[in-house]
């Protein structure tokens, strides 16, 4: 069963505007960390975002800010004041920590932001 | 600092030949994974370590092996090449511990294109 899931292939925004992107997960494990990483046209992964899952608060990071809602799983990116250089693709992922040490990771979203 | 390294970037092989690929790490990090990355699938994990002279199997372990005998690198071997092992291979580290950002972020390398003919 596909652990994560990034419903959204593609996506536009506007420069300068807010974008949202999707990430639900599904664990049985307790205690978890969720983590967003970039991936731009060059190659290499770059990270972005973590939420433990006991945060009691919503991380942020510069413009970068993950939605946390547990009770539905979800943790989605947004972005905010989209800059050209945001164009990329988009992993999120998951590590159980009780269950397992590995890291999964969703299969993308790759994003466009428009002059 | 290097990071993360892997060697080499890029490499063509022939069906049936074999290969060792390189990541080394100088953060003194106990963690170390090897992910592949196809198109539309994202990264699937290959193999992982969670301290010297350990290895564990991910999700797509058939037809590689990995060995780390020092802390500080992570190999992963391919014994017979076949064309479904044509992706881009990245190496990955981190703290492995602590529950927090700075325990549990993983630190890539560049990665290294394989085709295989």
């Amino acid at each position: 069963a596909q652990k994560i899931t990034q419903t959204q292939p593609g996506m536009f925004v506007q420069e300068k505007e807010a974008v949202t992107l999707d990430c639900t997960y599904d664990t049985s494990d307790p205690s978890y960390g969720l983590f967003w990483y970039k991936q731009p046209s060059s190659g290499e992964m770059i990270f972005l975002i973590y939420q433990g899952s006991y945060d009691q608060q919503n991380a942020t990071e510069g413009r970068y800010s993950l939605n946390f809602q547990k009770a539905r799983k979800s943790a989605n990116l947004v972005i905010s004041a989209s800059q050209l250089g945001d164009s990329a693709m988009y992993f999120c992922a998951m590590r159980e920590r009780t269950s397992y040490d590995k890291v999964i990771f969703g299969p993308g979203t790759s994003l466009s932001v428009i002059p | 600092n290097a990071g993360v390294t892997q060697t080499p970037k890029f490499r063509v092989l022939k069906t049936g030949q074999s290969m060792t690929l390189l990541c080394a790490q100088d953060m003194n990090h106990e963690y170390m994974y090897w992910y592949r990355q196809d198109p539309g699938m994202g990264l699937r994990l290959i193999h992982y370590s969670v301290g010297e002279g350990t290895t564990a199997k991910g999700e797509v372990p058939d037809g590689y092996n990995v060995s780390r005998l020092k802390k500080q690198n992570f190999l992963l071997g391919l014994e017979s090449a076949a064309p479904s092992q044509t992706s881009v291979y990245f190496c990955a580290s981190s703290y492995g511990a602590g529950g927090d950002a700075s325990g549990e972020t993983q630190y890539f390398g560049p990665g290294t294109r394989l085709l295989v003919l």
